[in-house]
């Protein structure tokens, strides 16, 4: 059974910091792997997927990387703002259509 | 915005009580996904379809049913609710089954007495 683990659990970062959230999970038999954030009492909101073939993945201030063999992703988030706090989760999709979801991140940028 | 809306968006209901969710997507995508979150659990998938009348049990599919007569629209029935079933439920669509993006709704959340 995949296990996905994302470490730290919680992080607090002065604005206009660089920083790394990561993603562990098993099974390196992956179809793709997403990131998402969620605020509090909303829903899930998309940010960047990577599929197995691929080894990075960018958007505005976000670079997604994906290493499959150590069974790894990093979220690198240049130049935090306050309106990034949120909780970061990502999801490894496996075989039989099963999607696995870490435990989230949640991010704290101070002003 | 992937148009998709889920509701009730809020409900507290007695154990013992049938409910049903409604997920409605404008998108017309083939695969649907029903997912509850929980404190010390995460997201956790309850049923999913990949199409019309063609649907499957999730890791926690106990207690839960689905239906989908049509493609925009996926329901989930609480036949008899409990309390363990309390919890934030999202609705979730998908362009292809492995490949493809996931986009959610924006939860419903269920209060069982």
């Amino acid at each position: 059974k995949q296990e996905v683990t994302q470490i730290p659990a919680a992080l607090s970062v002065p604005e206009g910091e660089n920083l790394v959230l990561n993603c562990s999970f098993t099974d390196s038999a992956i179809y793709n792997l997403q990131w998402f954030r969620q605020d509090p009492g909303k829903g899930l909101t998309s940010l960047l997927l990577i599929q197995s073939s691929q080894r990075e993945q960018t958007s505005g201030r976000l670079n997604a990387s994906l290493d499959k063999s150590s069974g790894r992703s990093t979220l690198y988030i240049a130049a935090s703002q306050p309106g990034d706090s949120a909780t970061y989760l990502c999801a490894v999709r496996g075989n039989n259509n099963d999607m696995r979801f870490g435990a989230g991140t949640r991010l704290t940028v101070k002003p | 915005d992937a148009g998709i809306t889920q509701s009730p968006r809020h409900k507290v209901t007695e154990t013992g009580t049938p409910v049903t969710l409604r997920c409605h997507q404008t998108e017309n995508h083939r695969y649907m996904y029903w997912y509850r979150q929980d404190p010390g659990h995460g997201l956790r998938l309850i049923h999913y379809s990949y199409g019309v009348k063609d649907t499957d049990k999730g890791e926690v599919s106990d207690g839960y049913s689905v239906s989908r007569s049509k493609t925009e629209d996926f329901l989930l029935t609480l036949e008899s609710a409990t309390s363990s079933q309390t919890s934030v439920y999202f609705c979730a669509i998908s362009t292809h089954s492995n490949t493809g993006e996931l986009f959610f709704g924006e939860g419903s959340r269920l209060t069982v007495l």
